[in-house]
């Protein structure tokens, strides 16, 4: 596609719940990405994939979260049991080969 | 972690003024971006500069990197209020992953 896609723009979901938040890259780029950003932060990496393979997870938090590539197109990044200091926007970001990195425009996650 | 930290945490200036903003980072590096953030959202990509490279322009941007003191900075000239956003580094050691740190708030007044 013309940029990096991500689905839903906004999440909104109870404690204990478990949600799927989706990252569509751009085409051919081989490296995908999942940040996570608290309010006044800067992003902080999760999982870096390269092609169907997380190549580094060492920002995932705990094993709440896991994000798969089945493809090594689009990504899901999984959450179960949410909790309230999960509340974030999540951002995703393809690049080629370790150029620029281009970021969608985020789903922002709202634990209630 | 974050790697970088950006210097000022906060600018504000009038527009027409040039923005200077300052990115500290601790290891060596591959490269280096610049982004762009509106409303917290989206990141906008900048401008990269390779550890090759001492300096990149792009329009109204202009990027130094100085290896030896871990450095780099962003300079916008003849700022306008579009330009308001929060402003961020990240590096890459190489390992494909990249290390933002913690943005600086630009604010240009009309």
């Amino acid at each position: 596609g013309a940029g990096v896609s991500q689905t839903p723009s906004n999440k909104v979901t109870e404690k204990g719940k478990y949600v799927e938040l989706r990252c569509d890259p751009i085409s051919g780029h081989t490296a995908l990405y999942w940040y996570r950003q608290s309010l006044g932060q800067g992003p902080e990496f999760l999982i870096y994939f390269q092609g169907t393979g997380a190549a580094d997870d060492s920002g995932l938090p705990n094993d709440r979260f896991f994000a798969v590539r089945p493809e090594g197109s689009v990504s899901t990044l999984k959450i179960q049991r949410t909790e309230r200091g999960d509340s974030a926007v999540y951002l995703c970001a393809s690049s080629f080969q370790g150029g620029e990195a281009f970021f969608g425009q985020g789903t922002r996650l709202t634990v209630v | 972690s974050q790697q970088g930290e950006e210097d000022p945490q906060a600018l504000s200036i009038q527009e027409g003024e040039n923005a200077t903003m300052n990115c500290s980072y601790k290891t060596s590096i591959n490269n280096l971006q610049w982004y762009r953030q509106n409303s917290g959202r989206g990141l906008v990509h900048l401008i990269l500069i390779r550890s090759n490279e001492r300096e990149k322009h792009s329009g109204r941007l202009r990027v130094t990197l100085d290896t030896s003191k871990k450095s780099s900075s962003l300079l916008i000239t003849a700022s306008r209020a579009a330009d308001t956003a929060s402003y961020f580094c990240a590096t890459d050691a190489g390992t494909y992953k990249y290390i933002f740190g913690t943005g600086t708030r630009l604010k240009v007044l009309a």
